[in-house]
This record gives structure tokens, sequence and C-alpha cells, in this order.
């Protein structure tokens, strides 16, 4: 089965933009979905499809795609914007689902 | 509003099963299913299975095959996993999610708040 990689760190200056990346062959087919998770709290999701954002969730996040990488970015990154990030999409060998290992946002 | 409700945290000796439940409220059940994702201690978010509540329809991740089992009770609007012979890595916060599944995607788009399982000796 396929896997998806994510950075596991990056950090971003207050007001400045951050992109995190999702690589996987699953996501030449597949959309990648998003979520963002802070310490001690569940999961919630902040981007899916093309590039759709779910009520509530700000329009700094804004997400993209291309060939075997989705991408998450953060234009203009808050404070409380500093959380763990995961992608997962569905996985093109078995019909299972994929999730990445977690990109650790800081913001300085 | 969609919520999903889990059940509270639950302390289990190695050998032993646990079952996680999830109640859904403020959407319509079949339209979606659920996945159920872990998370150990410090680690990232591991998938385990999806069901759809439009025709019962199952899919395990390998690393569970054969201790897992996931059923939905559509009166009252429940889910619930239970996972078998439990061992030490084991331990971690079990979450459900509604899940949308299409051709194209597959998203979570509510969460429980997670069930915290314990296993020790």
């Amino acid at each position: 089965s396929s896997e998806l990689t994510q950075d596991p760190a990056v950090s971003v200056a207050l007001g400045q933009t951050v992109r995190i990346t999702c690589q996987g062959d699953s996501l030449r087919i597949y959309y990648a979905s998003w979520y963002q998770q802070k310490p001690g709290q569940a999961p919630i999701l902040v981007m899916y499809g093309r590039n759709d954002r779910p009520s509530g969730i700000p329009d700094r996040f804004s997400g993209s795609s291309s060939g075997n990488t989705a991408s998450l970015t953060i234009t203009g990154a808050q404070a409380e914007d500093e959380a763990d990030y995961y992608c997962n999409s569905r996985d093109n060998s078995d019909n299972h689902v994929l999730f990445g290992g977690g990109t650790k946002v800081t913001v300085l | 509003q969609v919520q999903l409700m889990q059940s509270g945290a639950e302390l289990k000796k190695p050998g032993a099963s646990v079952r996680v439940s999830c109640k859904a409220s403020g959407y319509t059940l079949s339209t979606y299913g659920f996945t159920w994702v872990r998370q150990a201690p410090g680690q990232g978010l591991e998938w385990m299975g999806w069901i759809s509540t439009y025709n019962t329809d199952k899919k395990y991740a390998r690393t569970f095959q054969g201790r897992l089992a996931m059923t939905t009770d559509i009166s009252t609007s429940t889910a619930y996993m239970e996972l078998r012979s439990l061992r030490s890595d084991d331990t971690a916060i079990y979450y459900c999610a509604r899940a949308y599944s299409s051709r194209w995607t597959h998203t979570c788009d509510f969460w429980g708040q997670g069930t915290l399982v314990t296993v020790s000796s």
C-alpha cells in the first residue's frame, strides 16, 4: 500500500506564510483532506476537496495539489494556528485510507 | 448541529477486549459513514477502519485484521468499535469521525472528543 509523507516540523514568523506539504502516490488520484490538532484536543477539518474550507475556517487557509503533492498554505499565520497538521487521502492500492505522519507548525 | 459523543475512558488488562461507542446527532446518519482513528501517546493519527451506514460495507486496516470489529445501530444513531486481544501498545486515544467517502476522497468532517483506552496489567 501507499503512504503519505509530511515534514515533521516547520516554523513561521507571526503574520508570514507557511506551506505544509503532503506527498504520496495516492494524491495523483485522490484529493487530500487536512486536519488541525491542538494539544489535548480532537482534530478538526480545515481543508478538503480541490480547495474547500469547512464553515468557520478562516480564509487564510488554502489548499492546492500538483502531481503527487498536496499543500496546505497558511497566509498570514496567527498564534492560534500553532498546531499539528495531518493530511489524509484514500489509498490507491486497496481502497483503504491513509494519514500522513503530521507536521508540527510553530508560530514564532 | 452535528455532534459525536463517545463513551468514557477505559482501563483494560492485556488480552481483554474493549468496546467504544460513538453516538451521533444533528444529521441524517445514512448520508455518512464512520471512520475510527487512534492516536498513541505522543504519536500521529492512525486509521483503523471505516463503516458505511448506508449498506454496512466495512474496511479495516490490515494492522487490525482479526482483532477489530465495527458496527452501527441505526435505531440509536450509534457506532461501535471493538478491539480484541488488547496489548500494551493499544494504549491510545480512540476517535470516531463522521466520514464522507466518495470516488475521490475520504474526508472526516466532524470528530468525537476521543476515548482514552489504557491497557495495563
